[in-house]
C-alpha cells in the first residue's frame, strides 16, 4: 500500500462544474501538506498548501482532516486551463521536507 | 533564469551504458532532492542533500544509482549500466530549509534506455 492514496482518475467533467478530489495518507508523523499540480510532460507546481483549518484560494478549496488522516481539494468553475493532474503530496517531520506523492488524479475539463 | 535546471532535457541511452543527470538548483537552496517518474505514476522519492550532505538515499533503487552535491550547488544523479526500468522522467527540485517551505522542480530529464 502507498503511503499517499488519492482517487483513480481520469475526472472527465464539463466545464463550470465542481470537481472534488480525496487523498489519505498512512503515516501519522505526516507534518506539512500540499497539493501539486502538473501539466502534461510538465515539472509539477505547487498550488497550495493545506492547512488543518482549511484553506481557500479563489475557485480552489482544500481541507485536512488529521484525524481521518485525509485531504481534499474542491474546484469551483473549472475552467479548461484546470485540465492537469493534481498530485496530493506530504512531508514527514525531521526530513528536511521531503516531498512524498500520491500517484496523481488527472483531471480533464471539456467544453 | 533563476529556477531549477536540468540538463540534458532528453537522454536516450543503450541499455548498459552510464548515464549523468546535471541539476542546477536555485542559487541559496540549501535542499536538493532527485525523484523519478513513471509514465502515469506521482514522482517517486530517490534521495535527498541538505548542502553537501547527502541526508537520504533510501530511494535509490540500486547500487547502479549515485548522487553527488559535492559544493552544495550542482548536483549530479548517475546511473551505471542502464536498464530498461530505468526508462522514465528524473525531476529535481531544490528549496530553503525547512518542513513546508515551497519545493521548486526542474523541467527533468526524460530517460529512455533502449
Amino acid at each position: 500500500r502507498k503511503e499517499v492514496e488519492q482517487d483513480p482518475g481520469p475526472f472527465n467533467v464539463p466545464e463550470g462544474a465542481t470537481v472534488a478530489f480525496n487523498c489519505t495518507y498512512s503515516n501519522s508523523a505526516s507534518q506539512s501538506f500540499f497539493w501539486y499540480r502538473q501539466d502534461c510532460r510538465k515539472e509539477p507546481k505547487l498550488l497550495m498548501s493545506v492547512y488543518s483549518s482549511g484553506n481557500e484560494d479563489g475557485r480552489f478549496t482544500a481541507q485536512l482532516n488529521r484525524a481521518s488522516q485525509y485531504i481534499s481539494l474542491l474546484i469551483r468553475d473549472s475552467k479548461l486551463s484546470d485540465s492537469a493532474t493534481y498530485l496530493c503530496v506530504v512531508t514527514r517531520g525531521n526530513q528536511g521536507g521531503k516531498l512524498i506523492f500520491g500517484q496523481g488524479t488527472e483531471l480533464s475539463v471539456k467544453p | 533564469g533563476a529556477g531549477v535546471s536540468q540538463s540534458p532535457r532528453y537522454k536516450v541511452a543503450k541499455r548498459g551504458q552510464d548515464v549523468a543527470l546535471r541539476c542546477d538548483p536555485i542559487s541559496g537552496h540549501v535542499s536538493l532532492f532527485w525523484y523519478q517518474q513513471a509514465l502515469g505514476q506521482g514522482p517517486e522519492f530517490l534521495t535527498y542533500f541538505q548542502n553537501e550532505a547527502q541526508l537520504d538515499k533510501s530511494g535509490l533503487p540500486s547500487d547502479r544509482f549515485f548522487a553527488e552535491r559535492p559544493e552544495g550547488s550542482v548536483s549530479t544523479l548517475k546511473i551505471q549500466r542502464t536498464q530498461q526500468e530505468d526508462s522514465a522522467v528524473y525531476l529535481c527540485a531544490s528549496s530553503l530549509l525547512g518542513q513546508g517551505t515551497e519545493a521548486f522542480f526542474g523541467q527533468g530529464t526524460r530517460l529512455t534506455v533502449v
